[in-house]
């Protein structure tokens, strides 16, 4: 079975500072790793996604992150934090490609400080 | 507008009432799924589906049903609401979930009194 943690609960930086949210997975096969947003009252939007392919992902609106395998993670960083990026963010493994079931971590609120 | 459709948006029960949440896209998905969402706990799956006859269990299936009937629809029915089952629920469907994750509908607010 896969699993996924999410290392905190709730992010605060100020605005126009890095953003770094930390997610460790734990798969038996070769994942795939999502990361999804979801701002208030809304739905959950996909971020960017892992396939085994290059191991440093861009997703949209800034957001990247990096499959370390060595270190079971899967960060989600931005270079510069703006008002829009408060949310909740969601850190998501599929114990490989071709499988239907995804796991979802318990996820991670972001606050921007003015 | 291409997407998963959920209604309703808000609903309220009272304990032991039955209802259905709708869930309907028109990508032409073959995977379906239903999670909900509780604070602090993330989603959890409640049921997928791989394509039209076909359902199984996901982590947490007690007292919900769904069924299959057509590769656009997929309803989840709550047999005898209970308030443990206040909760948001979201509707998802992909053609490949672990290749291109689930793109997910609006959800739906159940409160059960």
């Amino acid at each position: 079975a896969q699993s996924v943690t999410q290392l905190d609960s709730h992010v605060s930086v100020s605005e126009g500072t890095p953003v770094l949210l930390r997610c460790n997975y734990s798969s038996s096969y070769s994942p795939s790793l999502f990361w999804y947003v979801q701002h208030p009252n809304k739905g959950l939007q996909l971020l960017l996604k892992y396939t085994s392919a290059a191991t440093l992902v861009k997703g949209i609106n800034g957001f990247e992150a990096e499959f370390k395998k060595s270190e079971t993670s899967f960060h989600l960083t931005k270079p510069s934090a703006h008002m829009s990026d408060a949310a909740e963010y969601f850190c998501v493994v599929s114990r490989d490609f071709g499988n239907e079931k995804l796991t979802f971590g318990t996820g991670t609120r972001l606050t921007i400080i003015p | 507008n291409a997407g998963v459709t959920q209604t309703p948006k808000f609903q309220v029960l009272k304990t032991g009432q039955s209802m259905t949440l709708q869930c309907a896209q028109d990508m032409n998905h073959e995977y379906m799924s239903w999670y909900r969402q509780d604070p602090g706990m993330g989603l959890r799956l409640i049921h997928y589906s791989v394509g039209a006859g076909i359902t199984d269990q996901g982590e947490v299936p007690n007292g919900y049903n769904v069924s299959r009937s057509t590769t656009e629809d997929f309803p989840l029915r709550l047999l005898s609401a209970a308030p443990s089952q206040t909760s948001v629920y979201f509707c998802a469907s992909s053609y490949s979930p672990g290749f291109s994750g689930y793109t997910f509908g609006s959800g739906t607010r159940l409160t059960v009194v």
